[in-house]
């Protein structure tokens, strides 16, 4: 297990479409986070998933932004009608327990809305 | 929303230099971490104080917490370029449920060789 994976990379899309990115978190851990990320900024908590239950979502997560953890393994956070301002890196993040030993991040998702 | 603020926004040192960056937060916290992030990166996990904590050592990393005051700071002595990086400061609230960090807008450190 080499961490936590995020696909794509990079996402390019076009006002109004719909997006899906994907997180793979480290195996043994059961929580998982969502977070993004704007330019010059730190990151902001969007969703929290601990097993296949979300448990915590940002008043950021307008009704456009979904988020799901089938399993409680891999997630998925979809973006409908994506808008100028959904731009930004989406980070997701893992942890075993209440953070006591950190979270480990993905490379990130970056998102440019056109 | 941000939790804090890190201080200061930048910083340019030269290689071998001592490098500082202070984190001030406004809520009680169970927990305080710094994470590294190189450009276009994700973050990485360098170092967890606990609230009960005063000071905490890490290779050349030197944290501490001063929670009368709701401010740590990171030491990073004799520094690398390799140590160029935004670094941030992330908290975890205190109370039962509470998982999420809540992040500052970090500090950018340049090393120059």
């Amino acid at each position: 297990d080499t961490g936590v994976s995020q696909d794509p990379r990079h996402k390019i899309t076009k006002r109004g479409q719909n997006v899906t990115f994907r997180c793979d978190p480290i195996s043994e851990h059961n929580r998982l986070y969502w977070y993004r990320q704007t330019l010059g900024q730190g990151p902001e908590f969007l969703t929290y998933f601990q097993n296949e239950a979300q448990l915590e979502k940002s008043r950021l997560l307008s009704d456009r932004f979904s988020a799901e953890r089938p399993k409680g393994s891999f997630s998925t956070l979809e973006i409908q009608r994506t808008e100028q301002g959904d731009s930004a890196m989406y980070l997701c993040a893992s942890s075993l327990d209440r953070g006591h030993g950190g979270y480990t991040f993905g490379s990130g998702t970056r998102l440019t809305v056109v | 929303s941000q939790q804090g603020e890190e201080d200061p926004q930048a910083l340019s040192i030269q290689e071998g230099e001592n490098a500082t960056m202070n984190c001030s937060y406004k809520t009680s916290i169970n927990n305080l971490q710094w994470y590294r992030q190189n450009s276009g990166r994700g973050l990485v996990h360098l170092i967890l104080i606990r609230s009960n904590e005063r000071e905490k050592h890490s290779g050349r990393l030197r944290v501490t917490l001063d929670t009368s005051k709701k401010s740590s700071s990171l030491l990073i002595t004799a520094s690398r370029a390799a140590d160029t990086a935004s670094y941030f400061c992330a908290t975890v609230a205190s109370g039962a449920g509470s998982y999420q960090l809540t992040f500052g807008k970090g500090t950018k450190l340049s090393v120059i060789p």
